[in-house]
């Protein structure tokens, strides 16, 4: 079936560090992907999508590119600050199903 | 910029006891679902709605759920005999259109606990 696997948290950096937190997925049929992010005390807010292979998608500093060929799609960021701390989550979608399938959840912490 | 809302935030309540949960889709949109998260765990899938009616359900809705969307803008999660179980934050969520390319927007969650 659908899956997303995501690298284990909690992930801690310090400020300025580079970011990279690992989303691999199986599928049938071409997903979308996205990247969900989720403040605490908030709801999952969009940080990103690609919706076929070879896109990258952006937002924030952020990035993550649809790499069929390893059916990945890692998300970085160059220097990442102290209100990046947030859970991250990489989800798809399969095109004829309604649902989103998620990963865990990369619990970022960046420290000061 | 327009967002989805959920209400209660937090719930408590007895095992065996009803709840109804809330949500207020993005006014244009016109596709709902419902997802929960049980705490350290995925966010999973429960159900999708359309036109008044399930579009797709997952093994996890089962004869305890129920959706409804009573009026214009309400879209309602009901458990009706709450188990342990179902402790979990849940989720609700729309978009504007069909399709794996369109973005899902989320509301904040209400976090149910079940005694």
């Amino acid at each position: 079936g659908d899956s997303v696997t995501q690298m284990e948290g909690p992930v801690t950096l310090s400020e300025e560090a580079f970011l990279t937190i690992n989303c691999t997925y199986t599928a049938t049929g071409y997903p979308s992907l996205f990247w969900y992010v989720q403040y605490p005390g908030e709801g999952l807010q969009l940080l990103l999508k690609a919706t076929k292979a070879d896109d990258k998608g952006s937002n924030k500093g952020f990035e993550a590119t649809y790499r069929k060929e390893t059916t990945s799609f890692h998300l970085e960021k160059g220097s990442v600050q102290v209100s990046d701390s947030a859970v991250y989550f990489c989800a798809l979608g399969i095109q004829g199903a309604q649902k989103l399938v998620f990963g865990q959840g990369t619990r970022l912490t960046i420290n000061p | 910029e327009p967002e989805v809302t959920q209400t209660p935030s937090h719930q408590v309540t007895q095992m065996g006891q009803e709840v109804i949960l809330r949500c207020v889709p993005i006014s244009n949109h016109l596709y709902f679902y419902w997802y929960r998260q049980i705490l350290g765990q995925k966010v999973e899938f429960l159900v999708s709605f359309y036109n008044n009616e399930i579009s797709e359900k997952s093994e996890i809705f089962d004869d305890q759920f129920s959706v409804e969307r009573p009026d214009g803008s309400n879209f309602t999660l009901k458990i009706r005999s709450t188990k342990l179980e179902d402790s979990a934050m849940y989720f609700c969520a729309s978009r504007i259109r069909q399709g794996a390319r369109e973005t899902q927007y989320f509301g904040p969650g209400t976090r149910l606990l079940v005694l």
